[in-house]
């Protein structure tokens, strides 16, 4: 069966430092992977979108980049954070032609 | 551009009820509708998942129909729980393979 992971569960950085936060799928080969932020009161923004190994789309310009440097790995990064970088990160996988999403635990990142 | 709308933004209700959540999108030219229920603090859970020619359906308690032509969806939660309490959120993807959000119903079932 697939299952995605992502991790940390919750991060506390301070304003100017870097970022990394990590996605990876199992049991699923080619998947698109994507990146959301659901920041406090609001709905979810899709921020990065992967359809395969060094193809990311980008949906809102911001402070943030996304990198696929594996099929099933889908990275999250910041040079330097932002105070309204805070929020909570989401990926998901979709499976070609299946279209149905399935959604990580989440990552709790707040900018101090 | 596709726009999702969730109705209502909260209901509270008291256990045992039955529930109708609405979904509208503004662009009918979709491939599917998918349920998500989202407990506080946590990530996104899969309810159901209608695909563009069909018209409904069904897991357990949970009943979601889609009319294609009027941009809409329901969810129908049948003898509602306190476990039930959650946020519900409607997402629809189009051509581009990307889903778009409603901003969700926050329920709370109380015994």
């Amino acid at each position: 069966s697939q299952t995605i992971h992502q991790w940390p569960a919750t991060l506390v950085q301070p304003v100017g430092s870097p970022l990394s936060l990590e996605c990876t799928v199992e049991g699923t080969s080619n998947p698109n992977l994507y990146w959301y932020r659901q920041a406090a009161g609001r709905g979810l923004q899709l921020l990065f979108y992967s359809v395969g190994i060094g193809q990311i789309s980008s949906e809102v310009p911001q402070n943030l980049s996304a990198s696929r440097p594996q099929d099933r790995q889908f990275i999250l990064s910041s040079k330097k954070l932002l105070l309204s970088d805070s929020g909570f990160y989401l990926c998901a996988w979709s499976g070609r032609g299946t279209y149905g999403y399935t959604f990580g635990s989440g990552t709790r990142l707040t900018v101090v | 551009k596709q726009e999702v709308t969730q109705i209502p933004a909260a209901l509270s209700v008291p256990e045992g009820e039955n529930l109708v959540l609405n979904c509208s999108f503004t662009d009918s030219a979709i491939y599917n509708l998918q349920w998500f229920r989202q407990d506080p603090g946590k990530g996104l859970t899969s309810l159901l998942l209608i695909q563009s020619s069909q018209r409904e359906q069904t897991s357990g308690r949970l009943n979601a129909s889609l009319d294609k032509s009027s941009g809409r969806s329901t969810l129908y939660i049948a003898a509602s729980q306190p476990g039930d309490s959650a946020t519900y959120l409607c997402a629809v993807a189009g051509n581009t393979d990307k889903l778009i959000f409603g901003t969700g119903t926050r329920l709370q079932v109380f015994p």
